[in-house]
Formats: C-alpha cells, structure tokens, sequence
C-alpha cells in the first residue's frame, strides 16, 4: 500500500471550533488531494496541490483552506467548524493523471 | 468533468460474474475511463482504467464501446469479498477526480 497516513484518524469538536486534520506520505507524489465523503454523494473534492506552496479549490472548497509547505505534508483546516461538515475525510496522492492512492480516512464530528 | 450514469445497486451469488454499466454520453476525445473500489470504511483503491475496446488485469475487465459513451466493469468469478461500492469515474486528461454516488455490490452466498 501506498505510504499515506491521516491524523487524527478520529475527532469529535465542537461548533466554531479550529481544525486541522494532517495528511502525510512518504511516496514523494507531487499531486495531493483532500476528499470529503458523506452518505450518498460518494467523495467529493475540497481542495488539492499540485505541488509544494501550489493548491487550488475544488468542487466543495468554502469553509475550507488548506497548506502545503513540505512534499510530504497537505494540511486541511477547518477555520470554524460547522456541524454540515461532520464527514468522513480521505486524502490521496498521485503522480498525476494515473490512480489516485488514498488514506485510511478521518471521522470528523462537529457538535 | 464528464458526467457519469450508473446504477445505485447490484445483486449477486459467489460464482457469478457481475456486470456493471456507465453512461458517460458527454465522454471527451482525451478523456479516460476509470473504475475504484471502496470497502467500507476504507479509502477507495483503483481497479482499472481504459480509453477504448478492452483492457484486463487480474483483477477486472474493462469493456469500452467505440463511440465511448458507456463503459461495462466486468467482475468475474466473484466472492463475499467483492462487496463494494464501485465508482465509474471520466477524467480529461486531468488528475482531478469527480466520484458520483457509485454501485454498490453485493454478493450473497
């Protein structure tokens, strides 16, 4: 399995509150990529890099900000958490148009 | 992002080959077709992908039409093990991807 790992790998927070949920590989991969997924939509995409201090907005970015100082480390931070964005929250990884390797996912509660 | 049509669901028995079809009527020249599996509470994994006829591996089949608006995920042979969901996705040359609500399969004894 690609070297992904996601921290914390569960969060309970509440309302209003910051959080910063870690992705971090050891595989060297240019892209990364912060999905959300929540029950019937499949994944949907918050934000991904193309490279180190290089990110764009995807199709479920507001509310949403990300960071990308090391290869190795995509960070995504909830400014002020809300309880619509209680979700399941898997990073991936590729080297560019191929498959995408994902994480083991983050359960995030908002109360 | 080209937009995908496939079915909320499937039934199966071990043994059986289950067939899955997506529409993507809207299919770019440059755009590829690509199939993940998701088991639950895991990230999704990458079966396959095609841009046109047929490509296998040892693990799917992928049947993909001349004129490209639909594709067929083939699973041969299947166990309880394959109980999952299964997400057609179309890509323009691009490494953004947009999941749709996939098929869930699932396969009885």
């Amino acid at each position: 399995d690609a070297g992904i790992t996601q921290s914390p790998r569960h969060k309970v927070t509440e309302t209003g509150t910051p959080v910063t949920l870690r992705c971090h590989q050891t595989e060297n991969h240019r892209y990364m990529y912060w999905y959300r997924q929540d029950p019937g939509h499949g994944l949907r995409l918050i934000h991904y890099s193309y490279g180190v201090k290089d990110t764009d907005k995807g199709e479920v970015s507001d509310g949403y900000s990300v960071s990308r100082s090391k290869t190795e480390d995509f960070l995504l931070t909830l400014e002020s958490a809300t309880s619509s964005q209680t979700s399941v929250y898997f990073c991936a990884i590729s080297t560019g148009i191929d498959e995408q390797f994902f994480g083991p996912g983050t359960r995030l509660t908002v109360l | 992002l080209a937009k995908t049509t496939q079915p909320i669901s499937m039934d199966s028995y071990e043994g059986q080959e289950v067939n899955i079809t997506c529409s993507h009527n809207n299919i770019a020249t440059n755009d590829y077709i690509t199939w993940y599996q998701q088991f639950p509470s895991q990230g999704p994994r990458f079966i396959i992908q095609g841009y046109k006829t047929k490509v296998t591996n040892e693990v799917a089949s992928l049947f993909i039409p001349a004129d490209r608006k639909s594709s067929t995920l083939s699973l041969p042979r299947v166990s309880l093990s394959d109980t999952a969901v299964y997400y057609c996705l179309v890509a323009l040359n691009d490494y953004k991807l947009s999941f749709g609500a996939g098929t869930t399969v699932t396969v009885r004894a």
